[in-house]
């Protein structure tokens, strides 16, 4: 079973479209996050949920927006895809104040 | 200045080497201490986690932190051409943050 899930793990589409990346933990943990990871593998934290209410909220553009039906959800949409969001997007999760943080395989984003 | 700081390498190793990943921090109040393994279009994985200064040792990893310089090693004994691999450290306070990862090739 994987621990957690992220779909879909290809999107290629053009400038100006929306999309949505889903994510689902089985771990039973209180918080999720995105990730996002550009070509040069640096993870930049995105948003963070813990318990459904957003806690952390980088520096993002509004046209990202998360939303977390419950504990074992995150979901991210994106609106208005620019060149720019290409990159690898990284759901991820943990028990609040664990060390412990458990990756999806990641979802890869190309904007034509 | 970064939080974290790691040498992106790469690093090429022969198999059976000893290979030493570093990492500096600034921040104090940096609690846990964390390895992560990431193979090429996968997710990272963790390897190793750590609460504490010393030594933590798990198979052919070794994973040291000496929180008196900031300064954090992962050490892989013997290693293999399994081992090829981007390599990230991570600390936390109340969230997570990442080194830039150091790439590794072992070579047979």
């Amino acid at each position: 079973d994987t621990a957690v899930s992220q779909t879909p793990k290809y999107l290629v589409t053009q400038m100006g479209n929306d999309k949505s990346i889903k994510c689902e933990q089985n771990l039973g943990h209180d918080t999720m996050y995105w990730y996002k990871q550009d070509s040069k593998k640096f993870l930049k934290i995105m948003f963070s949920y813990n318990n459904k209410e957003l806690i952390i909220n980088e520096t993002v553009p509004n046209r990202f927006s998360p939303k977390s039906p419950d504990k074992a959800h995150l979901n991210l949409h994106i609106n208005s895809l620019e060149l720019g969001d290409s990159a690898v997007y990284f759901c991820a999760s943990s028990h609040e104040g664990s060390g412990e943080l458990f990756f999806g395989e990641g979802s890869r984003l190309t904007v034509l | 200045q970064k939080e974290v700081e790691q040498d992106p390498g790469p690093l090429s190793v022969p198999e059976g080497a000893i290979v030493s990943l570093n990492c500096t921090y600034s921040n104090s109040a940096f609690q846990y201490f964390m390895w992560y393994r990431q193979y090429s279009r996968k997710g990272p994985e963790l390897l190793m986690y750590t609460y504490s200064s010393g030594n933590k040792e798990d198979g052919r990893f070794t994973a040291q932190v000496d929180k008196s310089s900031k300064y954090i090693s992962l050490f892989i004994r013997d290693s293999q051409p399994s081992d090829s691999a981007t390599y990230l450290c991570a600390m936390r306070t109340y969230q997570f943050y990442f080194g830039t990862g150091t790439s590794l090739t072992v070579i047979p």
